[in-house]
């Protein structure tokens, strides 16, 4: 079984700070983890992936995760926040393993609120 | 490519009334996926498809709600009657094989 957990409903964030929306999984095989994001009344937009190699991930608009297999993690991360990542963000993994669902699960979601 | 193409973008209906809502994934991906949205639930699947043919639609609640897939470009997914507790976004996703998945803008839809 899959699955994937988004600890915090809320992260605050004053502007130009760092900022981390933390994601946590379990798989049977290797996970293949993904982060989306959702700003107001729009449909999710891919942010970045992992697959497979450097554990940490660049992606769209100044945005990292770093994978890390010992802690289960995926936490997304991005230097220097902007008022205009206030957004909701979601995490999601899929299993590689034989028989396990191809089908990605979905955190229930963090709201990212950057103040400015 | 245009991405993945829903309409409309916002029904308000009545309850009672049957509501029609549209897909067009983007060309060459061969899964398909709906999804709902809701504050309560957060974002649910309600069914997905692989070349045309509905996978695993244990997601959708009631027999009020049936998808359909007629050809690689195009799904709709139904609700007959509608209730006012079907008030959600409802998205559509498309993915080629073990890619990413990209999601529509979304169908707003309010039923009252």
């Amino acid at each position: 079984a899959q699955s994937v957990a988004q600890p915090e409903d809320q992260v605050n964030v004053a502007e130009g700070n760092p900022l981390t929306v933390k994601c946590t999984y379990s798989v049977s095989g290797n996970p293949y983890l993904f982060w989306y994001v959702q700003y107001p009344n729009r449909g999710l937009q891919f942010l970045l992936k992992y697959i497979t190699g450097d554990n940490l991930v660049k992606g769209s608009y100044g945005f990292e995760a770093e994978f890390n297999k010992s802690q289960t993690s995926f936490h997304l991360k991005k230097p220097s926040a902007l008022v205009s990542d206030s957004a909701l963000y979601f995490c999601a993994v899929r299993d590689s393993a034989s028989g396990g669902s191809y089908i990605p699960t979905f955190g229930r979601g963090t709201s990212l609120i950057v103040h400015p | 490519d245009a991405g993945v193409i829903q309409s409309p973008r916002h029904e308000v209906t009545e309850m009672g009334q049957e509501v029609t809502l549209r897909c067009k994934p983007i060309s060459g991906h061969d899964y398909l996926f709906w999804y709902r949205q809701t504050m309560m639930r957060g974002l649910e699947l309600l069914i997905y498809f692989n070349n045309n043919v509905p996978i695993d639609d244990s997601g959708m609640p009631e027999d009020r709600f049936s998808a359909k897939m007629p050809n690689a470009s195009f799904s709709t997914l139904k609700i007959q009657p509608s209730e006012p507790r079907d008030s959600a976004v409802y998205f559509c996703a498309s993915r080629g094989g073990l890619g990413t998945q990209y999601f529509g803008p979304g169908t707003r839809l309010l039923v009252l």
